[in-house]
């Protein structure tokens, strides 16, 4: 099974609009935490926003907020007032704590076009 | 600022060469790892190190070598490159933190093709 799953390879938005990224993962271990990064298509890898299973409220980092559900296993990443710049590919990201360290899994992403 | 530097960003090989991808990083972090990109499946954890002299393996480590003898460098050596190692690489670092929500840094990637 998939332990990061990103069902949406191209999403398109009207900027000024939100726009929400699905993610959902999968781990038995109680703790973890969710990461979110942004590629641009310059190819750096951007970190936005960061989730912990202990959290007791959702990550907010300026326009990026996370819906984080838990018992759903999901981490959204939620976009306000969307902007030209923010045309990227997006991945989701987990840590797992028992035995994974520092370790990432990926999804495999979200290409995010904003347009006009 | 320098962060995490990788050397080259673009590499071409001939099947069967051997090279060396560099890392380095001026953040004195303890973890360093080495992740593969390929269109479609995200990225994926090569070979990763906790500190100086201790490394392991991730998902896909097979036709890779890494080392670990300074804090500060993570070099990836390709062994005996084949068309399928075609991809872009990444090297990232973070402090040793596992339950913490410390990102890791990652360099601006190699883009290596195999002929």
């Amino acid at each position: 099974a998939q332990k990061i799953t990103q069902t949406q390879p191209g999403m398109f938005v009207q900027e000024k609009e939100a726009v929400t990224l699905d993610c959902t993962y999968d781990t038995s271990d109680p703790s973890y935490g969710l990461f979110w990064y942004k590629q641009p298509s310059s190819g750096e890898m951007i970190f936005l926003i960061y989730q912990g299973s202990y959290d007791q409220q959702n990550a907010t980092e300026g326009r990026y907020s996370l819906n984080f559900q838990k018992a759903r296993k999901s981490a959204n990443l939620v976009i306000s007032a969307s902007q030209l710049g923010d045309s990227a590919m997006y991945f989701c990201a987990m840590r797992e704590g028992r035995g994974g360290g520092n370790k990432l899994t990926f999804g495999t992403g979200t290409q995010l076009k904003v347009e006009l | 600022n320098a962060g995490v530097t990788q050397t080259p960003k673009f590499q071409v090989l001939k099947t069967g060469q051997s090279m060396t991808l560099q890392c380095a990083q001026d953040m004195n972090h303890e973890y360093m790892s080495w992740y593969r990109q390929d269109p479609g499946m995200g990225l994926r954890l090569i070979h990763y190190s906790v500190g100086a002299g201790i490394t392991d393996q991730g998902e896909v480590p097979n036709g890779y070598n890494v080392s670990r003898s300074t804090t500060e460098d993570f070099p990836l050596r390709l062994l005996s490159a084949a068309p399928s190692q075609t991809s872009v690489y990444f090297c990232a670092s973070s402090l040793r933190r596992p339950y913490s929500n410390q990102p890791q840094h990652f360099g601006d990637g190699t883009r290596l093709s195999i002929l």
